[in-house]
């Protein structure tokens, strides 16, 4: 079955200084990996997702996530990071196995920014 | 563009009572919607998927009677909780994926989510 782990509950950075969120998942096949951002009280903003091509990924708000298939990882990452950015990260996993219908969400991870 | 709206944002109501959300594409079609739900500091749980014109497929341990969904059109599918009880207060988030072609990879869109409480 597949899994998503986002090993860290929590991170905290100072405004400026990059940040990187890890993400490890399980899965048979293929995978489609996404990276969402929830913001408190609301619902989730898609970041950005790879289906394949490009190992590297760029997404909104200065976001890009590396999709490496030996590591089963696909980490996010921001090189300057923003008070605004503080929020909640969750790492998805989908593909063929589901239909490309369900998808897997990990326990997320908080993030908070210093001044 | 991929909007998706939920209604209401936040509701409360007395135990026993029904209480319905909706969530609409705003400006793209959706065969498919899914509801999940997410308690305190926890990660989304999918309850159903939702498909246009055909009955919803629930995730095992959600009770098909206890939530009931409807996904009457292209664009906007309801999730009601039926003779809520406290136990049920939770977060809804509804999720709606482009494409009207099966096996077409879209990302999913979400709502704003649904605070339901009951006293």
């Amino acid at each position: 079955a597949q899994s998503v782990t986002q090993p860290d509950i929590h991170i905290t950075v100072s405004e400026g200084a990059s940040l990187e969120l890890r993400c490890n998942y399980s899965y048979g096949a293929t995978p489609y990996l996404f990276w969402y951002v929830q913001s408190p009280g609301q619902g989730l903003q898609l970041l950005l997702k790879y289906f394949s091509g490009d190992t590297l990924v760029q997404g909104i708000k200065g976001f890009e996530a590396e999709f490496k298939r030996s590591q089963s990882s696909f980490n996010l990452r921001k090189p300057s990071v923003h008070w605004s950015d503080a929020a909640e990260y969750f790492c998805a996993v989908g593909g063929m196995n589901t239909g490309f219908q369900k998808l897997v969400f990990g326990t997320g991870t908080r993030l908070l920014v210093s001044p | 563009g991929a909007v998706v709206s939920q209604h209401p944002s936040w509701v409360i109501c007395k135990s026993g009572t029904s209480v319905k959300i909706e969530c609409r594409s705003l400006d793209f079609q959706a065969t498919t919607m899914f509801w999940y739900r997410q308690f305190p500091k926890k990660s989304l749980m999918l309850m159903a998927t939702s498909n246009e014109g055909s009955k919803a497929t629930y995730e095992q341990g959600v009770e098909k009677d206890k939530f009931l969904i409807n996904h009457a059109s292209l664009t906007l599918s309801t999730l009601t909780v039926t003779s809520a009880h406290p136990e049920d207060s939770s977060f809804y988030i509804c999720s709606a994926r482009e494409g009207l072609r099966a096996g077409v990879n879209q990302p999913q869109h979400f709502g704003d989510g649904t605070r339901l409480s009951i006293l």
